[in-house]
């Protein structure tokens, strides 16, 4: 079983339907985060959070939201999708990342949910 | 924040080449890591190298935190290595990702 899980991984819907991508880890890491990628851009990042009880805005936050309901799970939602966001989306995890203290911040990948918002 | 630009950005071999991918970074960093994103989207690590050399297997990665650039080498290349090769760095906040070199490796 994949480390960092990521459901759905295909979703086709609508402009304004509500959508939501859910992520699972078991690698036992704080950090989460949620990238866009789009061809030609690159991955950006959506949100990421620290820890349970902490959320933060990244590059491109507009037009979604997220919940993190326990150390292993980080979902993204769109309130009401539209077509430009249509992309590939990707969940990661990491550790502290902090020299001195045996971690890393090495970055673990989900396999990616592809969103088309017709 | 960290300016990321890598190169060449597109790249086309015929099997069994070597080449070499280049990742320029602005400012000093804490954590380097390359990705290999093949042809059905997954994102594979390749690499953990704020500094210093690492191999496994065919490939190898440089990275000389004080000139700011990482280089990965890939040998004798096959058509598995065809794919999307991302560098992505941060100094102490999160990765910034480059817009990737696009590899074809042709039989």
């Amino acid at each position: 079983d994949a480390d960092v899980t990521q459901t759905p991984r295909n979703r086709i819907t609508k402009t304004g339907k509500r959508i939501m991508l859910e992520c699972s880890q078991t690698k036992g890491h704080d950090r989460m985060y949620w990238y866009r990628q789009d061809p030609g851009l690159g991955l950006r990042l959506i949100y990421y959070s620290f820890d349970v009880k902490d959320i933060n805005k990244g590059e491109i936050s507009d037009g979604y939201s997220v919940s993190r309901q326990a150390q292993a799970k980080f979902s993204l939602s769109l309130e009401s999708a539209i077509p430009n966001q249509t992309a590939l989306y990707f969940c990661a995890t990491s550790d502290f990342g902090k020299i001195g203290t045996g971690t890393t911040g090495e970055l673990f990948f989900g396999e990616g949910s592809r969103l088309t918002v017709l | 924040g960290i300016q990321v630009e890598q190169s060449p950005p597109d790249l086309i071999l015929q099997e069994g080449a070597n080449s070499t991918l280049r990742c320029n970074f602005s400012d000093s960093v804490n954590n380097l890591q390359w990705f290999h994103q093949n042809p059905w989207g997954q994102l594979i690590n390749l690499f953990y190298i704020p500094s210093g050399t690492k191999q496994n297997g065919r490939l190898s990665a440089t990275t000389v935190a004080t000139e700011r650039y990482s280089l990965l080498y890939i040998s004798s290349s096959q058509t598995t290595d065809s794919g999307v090769y991302f560098c992505a760095v941060s100094g102490y906040s999160t990765l910034t990702f480059g817009k990737g070199t696009m590899l074809l490796v042709s039989p």
